[in-house]
């Protein structure tokens, strides 16, 4: 198993331009989450997913969207970056549903605006 | 809500030596308590966890944390750290019964020094 897996590694957005972060795990989870992590402040939770065609808002939304029209992917959207999204982004996912297991994370996605 | 605080940003020790990270929650309900470590660059992986049972909880690593309900703690413990301990901590709650989102403390980023 892969895990999860994100792409891109890297990015430097110019302020005003969207993208899209890629998410996706092969454990058959249902639930999975983004975070931003900014430093000296720990994790921030931005949406969550506990399964397909369902997702909610987490501490953080402003600025973000997502969907999850599969088990597999849980893509996260910026429409118009802004400098204050400058951040380390993770994916987890987990099985959810009463089970409280571990949350398996991704390798992060380091995103700078400029 | 629940909220976490992790009360040191950073412990150096020198290696052999114990430690001891802190951390403290607040909540209303009751509630599962993780610690996560982050080697550099990369994502966070389980140390371990506290669901319900013994207090005492351990990882196949040396480390070990108690759950003090009184207290509203769960400290992170070694008795004697390796150089290959150097990585941040994170310490994060979730509500039962909830969507299993953590709330995660700021880290604690531990370093040992030969």
């Amino acid at each position: 198993n892969a895990g999860v897996t994100q792409t891109p590694k890297f990015r430097i957005l110019k302020i005003g331009q969207s993208m899209t972060l890629q998410c996706t795990q092969d454990m058959n989870h249902n639930y999975m989450y983004w975070y931003r992590q900014d430093p000296g402040m720990g994790l921030k939770l931005i949406y969550y997913s506990v399964g397909a065609g369902i997702t909610d808002k987490g501490e953080v939304p402003n600025g973000y969207n997502v969907s999850r029209s599969t088990t597999e992917d849980f893509p996260l959207r910026l429409e118009l970056a802004a400098p204050s999204q400058t951040s380390v982004y993770f994916c987890a996912s987990t099985w959810g549903s009463g089970r409280t297991d571990t949350q398996y994370f991704g390798p992060g996605t380091r995103l700078t605006v400029l | 809500a629940q909220s976490v605080t992790q009360l040191d940003s950073q412990v150096p020790v020198f290696e052999e030596a114990p430690v001891e990270l802190r951390c403290n929650y607040s909540s209303s309900v009751s509630v599962y308590l993780f610690w996560y470590v982050q080697y550099p660059n990369q994502g966070l992986q389980l140390l371990l966890k506290y669901l319900s049972g013994s207090t005492l909880v351990e990882s196949i690593n040396g480390f070990e944390a108690e759950f003090n309900k009184s207290q509203t703690s769960f400290h992170l413990r070694k008795p004697s750290v390796h150089i290959s301990d150097t990585a941040e901590y994170f310490c994060a709650v979730s509500r039962q019964g909830g969507s299993e989102k953590l709330v995660f403390g700021k880290g604690t980023k531990l370093t040992v020094n030969p």
